[in-house]
């Protein structure tokens, strides 16, 4: 059974940092690109960034480019997100989620995890 | 703003058929890429419900349908029920962006 499990969330001031996590488990995790997807409250998805299966290439939203570093550990079945510089304007539940293909669609996801920036 | 566009909200009595559409652009939808639907029901992750423009996962109903044409592609819920109250967001990819987009969603509410 696939699973894709968040942590990392929390409470953090403005212009603090928080690192999420994703362990997965289920599936050969190099095979597959990973990427990260936030929901505001109240509003809808917004895709953050992606990885490929080797880790070699990422990409980014503007919205968080040079503030957010996605990576990925295989021997730990991991996908990180370091936030840095975080602003108010980040606080969402943050998704994990599979990419299955070129076709660019998420198959699985995690079940979130809550960022809070505030003072 | 999300570079696809979507209405806000959809209804229809129970058994009717309904339709979101997701519009985009030339950069988007209307360069080739693939559309893809999910459902979000109400403090759950999003669900694939529609991949590649028209295709169902195993253990979607098959009341839902998927189109795609030029700069726009639909969603069609046919037989709606009380458990397709949720919201429904399309996804692409955007060149001029370098990422993937979400539309802003559409609540589905059955009356």
């Amino acid at each position: 059974e696939v699973q894709l499990v968040e942590s990392g969330g929390g409470l953090v001031q403005p212009g603090g940092s928080l690192r999420l996590s994703c362990v997965v488990s289920g599936f050969t995790f190099t095979s597959y690109a990973m990427s990260w997807v936030r929901q505001a409250p109240g509003t809808g998805l917004e895709w953050v960034s992606a990885i490929s299966g080797s880790g070699g290439s990422a990409q980014y939203a503007d919205s968080v480019k040079g503030r957010f570093t996605i990576s990925r550990d295989s021997s730990q079945s991991t996908l990180y997100l370091q936030m840095n510089s975080l602003r108010a304007e980040d606080t969402a539940v943050y998704y994990c989620a599979r990419k299955y293909d070129s076709s660019g669609y998420y198959d699985y996801w995690g079940q979130g995890t809550l960022v809070t920036v505030s003072s | 703003q999300s570079v696809l566009t979507q209405p806000p909200s959809v209804s229809g009595a129970p058994g009717q058929r309904v339709t979101i559409s997701c519009t985009g652009s030339s950069s988007n939808i209307g360069a080739g890429y693939d559309v893809h639907w999910y459902q979000q029901l109400p403090g759950t992750a999003p669900k694939l419900l529609m991949y590649g423009n028209t295709h169902r996962p195993s253990g979607v109903s098959d009341r839902f349908s998927g189109s795609k044409s030029g700069t726009s592609a639909s969603l069609a819920i046919t037989g709606l029920q009380a458990e397709d109250e949720a919201d429904y967001y399309c996804q692409s990819y955007d060149s001029s962006l370098s990422g993937y987009v979400f539309g802003p969603g559409t609540k589905v509410t059955v009356l």
